[in-house]
């Protein structure tokens, strides 16, 4: 089945420098994302999400956009921190579905 | 203002047996998702319950099943346990509200593994 994918499997980042994850979407139905920061041992954590009427989005520290012509999205994490060390998913959910189609995932390392 | 729990974090089950996992949503939520993720993998949705009933399915087979009560708390059950379904069991909650394109919100999930 279609799935999301992501470019970059894992991303190392100073700290204090901006970090860039993008993702590639399979749906090009799909009107609705989000991205999910998961840390070790937990849930995924809901970070900020955009509608398909929008291409960007902005949220504290951090800043979706969506390019619906080349079905990508991309989250920017200014001033990255330790705290930021986790996995970063995206994830589309296309019209009438409940369910939201994640791929693999991006980890990303901070280091000092 | 609780978030999404889920019971038990761990379990350790062998291969047949039957195992049910408890999820209770976020106050204000009445619809509960149902995920599983393998490791190193994202989330594979299993199935949605809205009032009471299955809404949507993912491609898993019916040895998972489950249920949804009046509070909207939720379980999965899984019948004749394989090795492959050692996993982490997400569940995720959100407010349909008639309509989708809402967020989900995630509990931390159940750890099976199976024997």
């Amino acid at each position: 089945g279609e799935s999301v994918g992501l470019h970059l499997p894992t991303l190392s980042v100073q700290e204090g420098d901006n970090s860039i994850i993008n993702c590639a979407y399979s749906n090009s139905a799909s009107d609705y994302f989000i991205w999910y920061k998961q840390e070790s041992g937990k849930g995924p954590q809901f970070i900020i999400d955009i509608r398909s009427n929008m291409d960007k989005r902005q949220g504290q520290r951090v800043t979706v956009l969506l390019n619906k012509t080349v079905k990508h999205l991309s989250l920017q994490i200014a001033a990255t921190q330790p705290g930021d060390s986790a996995v970063y998913f995206c994830a589309e959910n296309p019209p009438n579905w409940g369910k939201f189609q994640f791929g693999a995932g991006t980890q990303v390392v901070v280091t000092p | 203002d609780a978030g999404v729990t889920q019971s038990p974090t761990h379990l350790i089950k062998t291969r047949g047996q039957q195992v049910t996992l408890r999820c209770s949503p976020k106050s204000g939520h009445d619809t509960v998702s149902w995920y599983q993720q393998a490791l190193g993998q994202g989330p594979q949705f299993i199935f949605q319950y809205y009032e009471e009933e299955e809404r949507q399915r993912g491609n898993f087979p019916d040895r998972f099943s489950g249920h949804q009560f009046p509070n909207y708390s939720s379980e999965l059950n899984v019948n004749a346990l394989l090795l492959g379904d050692s996993a982490l069991y997400l569940c995720a909650s959100s407010t349909l509200r008639g309509i989708d394109n809402q967020p989900q919100h995630f509990g931390d999930g159940t750890r099976l593994s199976i024997l």
